[in-house]
């Protein structure tokens, strides 16, 4: 079936120093993908979006980049915080409202 | 805006009982309404869609006479775990989109169910 995964699970950062957390994707008829912050004990809270016509969006400090040719996402976070410390889940839209989700990463940051 | 609320934010059940867990949408009317599970440690895994007014629409494997779920309103949904089992306890997350173009979703801070 379709899956949408991530490289690596844990990641730890020095804070202050940028990361970047990567997402696979298998389906090729994805035409919206979120990424999303979840805290312990908390629901996931939306980062940032980006649809399948661009390559690139920025807001602040978070910048995702769409590889189409690879199905490849990434979420770069700049000069990092201790409050980025979390789990970041990627996630997909085929078109229809229902989401798929990324296995996950564990971000932490080194104060 | 766009928040959405759930109640409880935790319970602990015996096994055997049933377990209501709403969700709320505060200040916008919700379309849609997803119900999640998330085991510790894994992801969101979607159990049902549910549209206000109609039957919800669940995910295979997902046993629908096991996990009730109401959508009375545009603002409120609930799922009830019937029957509960120590297997059932988990983080249960819903969410809600306004229907609009975007597609967001907006989600619930979670319900942690245990099943003693």
């Amino acid at each position: 079936g379709e899956s949408v995964g991530l490289h690596l699970p844990t990641l730890s950062v020095q804070e202050g120093d940028n990361s970047i957390i990567n997402c696979a994707y298998s389906n090729s008829a994805s035409d919206y993908f979120i990424w999303y912050k979840q805290e312990s004990g908390k629901g996931p809270q939306f980062i940032i979006d980006i649809r399948s016509n661009m390559d690139k969006r920025q807001g602040q400090r978070v910048t995702v980049l769409l590889n189409k040719t690879v199905k490849h996402l990434s979420l770069q976070i700049a000069a990092t915080q201790p409050g980025d410390s979390a789990v970041y889940f990627c996630a997909e839209n085929f078109g229809n409202e229902k989401l798929t989700f990324g296995t996950g990463t564990r971000l932490t940051i080194i104060p | 805006g766009a928040v959405v609320s759930q109640h409880p934010s935790w319970v602990i059940c015996k096994s055997g009982t049933s377990v209501k867990i709403e969700c709320r949408s505060l200040d916008f009317q919700a379309t849609t309404m997803f119900w999640y599970r998330q085991f510790p440690k894994q992801s969101l895994m979607l159990m049902a869609t549910s549209n206000e007014g109609s039957k919800a629409t669940y995910e295979q494997g997902v046993e629908k006479d096991k996990f009730l779920i109401n959508h009375a309103s545009l603002t409120l949904s609930t799922l009830t775990v019937t029957s509960a089992h120590p297997e059932d306890s988990s983080f249960y997350i819903c969410s809600a989109t306004t229907g609009t173009a975007t597609n967001e979703q907006f989600f619930g801070p979670g319900t942690r169910l245990t099943v003693l």
